[in-house]
């Protein structure tokens, strides 16, 4: 899987708790990006990375913040975790942008919100 | 929205055939991919088509992109029972959104 890892993988939380996901790459990749994949929806963009402390929003940001203090790491956190963040989250790289290479996808991360 | 819809939604074929899928988008793009998905697993890049690109071949795939029609179609042919998985198109709008537009897939099913 192109030297992504999410972690963890799995993971069950209550309402209003907080949550950071971690994406993890070793291709040193100046792009990273968070996904969440629902049903009838596909994959939507949350936020992304285009270096070191540099972050955008996507689509969907909401309730939901990320940070990139290191080239190599990607954190997703949910502030104050809502039902509707039960997702599957997916962490994507590329060495650019969209409009010149491929995206390599982890493993994803099943998160319950209860 | 810009997402891109896939056509079928579904689709089982026998081992053997070829299998089509086919989407089509609102905006107008930079380059369009197509991904696949296993089951409970991540995304797989298979092919990118640039938007004055009309087919690109990659071993046993075939896509075509029609920029005036706004639609893309990816032919698998000789389809294996491994080929099952969900078939994902992807826009870049080159709006410099550094996003892509993720379809809700073809979820294709071949049959041994």
């Amino acid at each position: 899987d192109a030297g992504i890892t999410q972690s963890p993988r799995h993971k069950v939380t209550e309402t209003g708790t907080p949550v950071t996901l971690r994406c993890h790459q070793t291709e040193n990749h100046r792009y990273m990006y968070w996904y969440r994949q629902d049903p009838g929806h596909g994959l939507r963009l949350i936020h992304y990375s285009y270096g070191v402390k540099d972050t955008d929003k996507g689509e969907v940001s909401d309730g939901y913040s990320v940070s990139r203090s290191k080239t190599e790491d990607f954190l997703l956190t949910l502030e104050s975790a809502t039902s509707s963040q039960t997702s599957v989250y997916f962490c994507a790289i590329s060495t650019s942008g969209p409009s010149n290479t491929e995206a390599f996808f982890g493993q994803g991360t099943r998160l319950t919100v209860v | 929205s810009q997402q891109g819809e896939e056509d079928p939604q579904a689709l089982s074929i026998q081992e053997g055939e070829n299998a089509t899928m086919n989407c089509s988008y609102k905006t107008s793009i930079n380059n369009l991919q197509w991904y696949r998905q296993n089951s409970g697993r991540g995304l797989v890049h298979l092919i990118l088509i640039r938007s004055n690109e009309r087919e690109k071949h990659s071993g046993r795939l075939r896509v075509t992109l029609d920029t005036s029609k706004k639609s893309s179609s990816l032919l698998i042919t000789a389809s294996r029972a491994a080929d099952t998985a969900s078939y994902f198109c992807a826009t870049d709008p080159g709006t410099g959104a550094n996003n892509l537009f993720f379809g809700t897939g073809t979820r294709l099913t071949v049959i041994p």
